[in-house]
């Protein structure tokens, strides 16, 4: 069974653009949740999709959004780039919501914004 | 709000030496703690779940505990290789939220 996927794998950026992000769950898992990972904060969760719907939400601007597709395939978008926002982003899927769930990670993407 | 903890943030040792790795959070009613490994510049490997009625699980020379009431998991990893190195996460997912929240890893060095 193919694993989780996300693409693009590296992506470069300037201040004040937005970039889309997207990732592809394990098929049958329903639950898509991206996380942000800098050297200093560590891994801080960003959202929580599932059913097409956002259940849970991190403490993170509104400039970050994203939205889950019928198929599970999910897309993260952050407007007006700033620096800070370079970080490796992961997301997750799981069978279904909720905190029993087994998580398991794509590869990440690599943001970097000049 | 769940907080975790892992302590030492990076340790070495010599292949072929058992070693653990600790975790610790603040809230005892975690309902899944789950131990990942990251490569540099990877995404993470799930390696082990243990769920809130669980004390342990094994997988291959890997083992985890869990005792929620002093707030610890520990990581055992027998007969350690230099495949081994790499950064070692654990999350928790407690009473108040879906998400998991992650400790800082240990990154962990094994010397041939």
């Amino acid at each position: 069974k193919a694993g989780v996927t996300q693409t693009p794998r590296y992506l470069i950026k300037t201040r004040g653009q937005q970039v889309t992000l997207s990732c592809s769950p394990i098929s049958g898992h329903r639950s898509v949740s991206w996380y942000q990972q800098t050297p200093g904060q560590g891994l801080q969760f960003l959202f929580e999709y599932f059913s097409e719907t956002q259940r849970n939400k991190g403490n993170f601007p509104g400039r970050f959004s994203g939205r889950q597709f019928s198929n599970s395939r999910s897309e993260m978008n952050v407007s007006t780039l700033e620096l800070g926002d370079s970080a490796l982003y992961l997301c997750a899927s799981s069978l279904t919501s909720g905190r029993y769930n087994e998580q398991f990670f794509g590869p990440g993407t690599r943001l970097t914004v000049l | 709000k769940q907080e975790v903890t892992q302590i030492p943030a990076a340790l070495s040792v010599p292949e072929g030496e058992n070693l653990v790795l600790n975790c610790s959070f603040t809230d005892s009613a975690i309902y899944n703690l789950q131990w990942f490994r990251q490569d540099p510049g990877k995404g993470l490997t799930s390696l082990l779940l243990i769920q809130s009625s669980q004390r342990e699980q094994t997988s291959g020379r890997l083992n985890a505990s869990l005792d929620k009431s002093s707030g610890r998991s520990t990581l055992y990893i027998a007969a350690s290789q230099p495949g081994d190195s790499a950064t070692y996460l654990c999350a928790g997912a407690g009473a108040g939220s879906y998400q998991l929240t992650f400790g800082k890893g240990t990154k962990l060095s094994v010397i041939p």
